[in-house]
């Protein structure tokens, strides 16, 4: 079965330098969200959209952006990169309806490393 | 934002024994709860969910018990095996005209040979 798709899988970066995580959902799966994951942490919730619109905002920076375009697929921005954003971006993607089991996946990630 | 708790950070399991791992939410209007399996480097798996309407799911090897009463949920790992270890995440669904969820402190689980 078709699973969530994340690129780059590796991302090397110098601070203050701009990056661009993209993420294409499973097919017919009209949200997607974004997670950054430091090491040892838990994932934590950046942003979500859903039908291109952005349906929910969690911890993300002022320097982060993301859009989803419409082919569903996802692009998270990031500028002016500082050390602290060394971590693994997790999108993940569901269906909206809430009576069918909309099951929330996640893709393997994007490691991203600010040198 | 809402909380998803895990009362144990780390288990450790000999191979074969059973393994129980405990999570507790906060939100009375959840109606979906999910169990991840997460191992290093690699996205988070999914391993069971159970809707609010029902107590107990059986998957293979793997059973979930959620008690609303006490807003607890467990994931039972049966006859632990060196490939489940792992960090174990629940996740709670809160629907308010989009999905939300919530991710609760991972729990390692650590197979002992």
């Amino acid at each position: 079965a078709a699973g969530v798709i994340q690129s780059p899988r590796h991302l090397i970066k110098e601070k203050r330098e701009t990056a661009t995580l993209k993420c294409y959902p499973i097919p017919r799966h009209d949200t997607v969200y974004w997670y950054q994951q430091g090491p040892g942490q838990d994932p934590q919730f950046l942003i979500s959209f859903y039908e291109k619109m952005q349906s929910d905002k969690g911890s993300i920076p002022d320097r982060f952006s993301a859009q989803q375009f419409s082919d569903y697929h996802s692009e998270l921005n990031m500028s002016s990169l500082e050390l602290g954003d060394s971590a693994l971006y997790f999108c993940a993607s569901s269906e909206r309806n809430r009576g069918r089991g909309n099951t929330i996946y996640f893709g393997e990630g994007s490691w991203l490393t600010v040198v | 934002g809402e909380s998803v708790g895990l009362h144990l950070p780390t288990l450790s399991v000999q191979e074969g024994d059973n393994s129980i791992i405990n999570c507790a939410y906060s939100n009375s209007a959840s109606d979906y709860f999910i169990w991840y399996k997460q191992e290093s480097g690699k996205g988070p798996q999914f391993i069971i969910d159970i809707r609010s309407n029902m107590d107990k799911r059986q998957g293979q090897r793997v059973t979930v018990l959620l008690n609303k009463t006490v807003k607890h949920l467990s994931l039972q790992i049966a006859a632990t095996q060196p490939g489940d270890s792992a960090v174990y995440f629940c996740a709670e669904r809160v629907y308010n005209n989009f999905n939300k969820f919530y991710f609760g402190s991972g729990t390692k689980l650590n197979v002992k040979p």
